[in-house]
């Protein structure tokens, strides 16, 4: 199994969708999450951090299940600037200096 | 607010040249690391350092060198270039250890031919 795993997509949405996304990792012990977005051929943006309780920032929702190892993304009344790679990115260990960044997973919002 | 800034935006290398990329950084982190990007692939990390005199090596360092002299400072250096090193490369540095995001420059767009 792949320490990151996402479905790579294009997941293809009208705007005002609400669209999710899942990514799965594979050490049980990893400690911090995050989902970043990438726009085509710029660099990756820290979207926003997953907390243990779920999170949400506006249109946002993170959630994390730690008994099945997946992380998700809720993004509602989506937009056309929403139209991107998200990336679901963890820390596999406690204290690891690394992170461990998942292909991501494409978006394209249409009119 | 810089960020992080890397140098140069686009670089068309020949095979066998050296060449430095240059990344930078103001935010005074102590935690930088270089990656590769290839068209439609993920990120895979080159090399990091945790501090000044500190570096490792990540998933993919063969051909390339750093240094980290400076807490400000990374540069990632390209011995004899070769097409396999054809990619965009981003910069990143983090305040802490893993647990912490990482921000990342705007990427050098480099081609070997």
């Amino acid at each position: 199994r792949k320490e990151v795993e996402q479905d790579p997509g294009p997941f293809n949405v009208p705007e005002g969708a609400t669209v999710a996304f899942n990514c799965t990792y594979s050490n049980s012990a990893s400690q911090s999450f995050f989902w970043y977005r990438q726009d085509c051929r710029k660099e990756p943006k820290l979207l926003m951090s997953v907390y243990s309780s779920g999170n949400e920032d506006g249109r946002f929702t993170a959630q994390l299940n730690r008994a099945s190892q997946y992380i998700s993304l809720l993004i509602r009344d989506s937009k056309l600037s929403d139209s991107a790679t998200y990336l679901c990115v963890v820390n596999p260990y406690s204290g690891y200096s690394t992170l461990t960044f998942g292909k991501g997973t494409m978006l394209l919002v249409s009119p | 607010n810089a960020g992080v800034t890397q140098t140069p935006k686009f670089r068309i290398l020949k095979i066998g040249q050296s060449m430095t990329l240059q990344c930078a950084q103001d935010m005074n982190h102590n935690y930088m690391y270089w990656y590769r990007q290839d068209p439609g692939m993920g990120l895979k990390l080159i090399y990091y350092s945790v501090g000044a005199g500190i570096t490792d090596k990540g998933e993919v360092p063969n051909g390339y060198n750093v240094s980290r002299s400076t807490t400000e400072d990374f540069p990632l250096r390209l011995e004899l270039a070769a097409p396999s090193q054809t990619s965009v490369y981003f910069c990143a540095s983090s305040p802490g250890q893993g647990r912490q995001p990482q921000h990342f420059g705007d990427g050098t767009r480099l081609s070997i031919l």
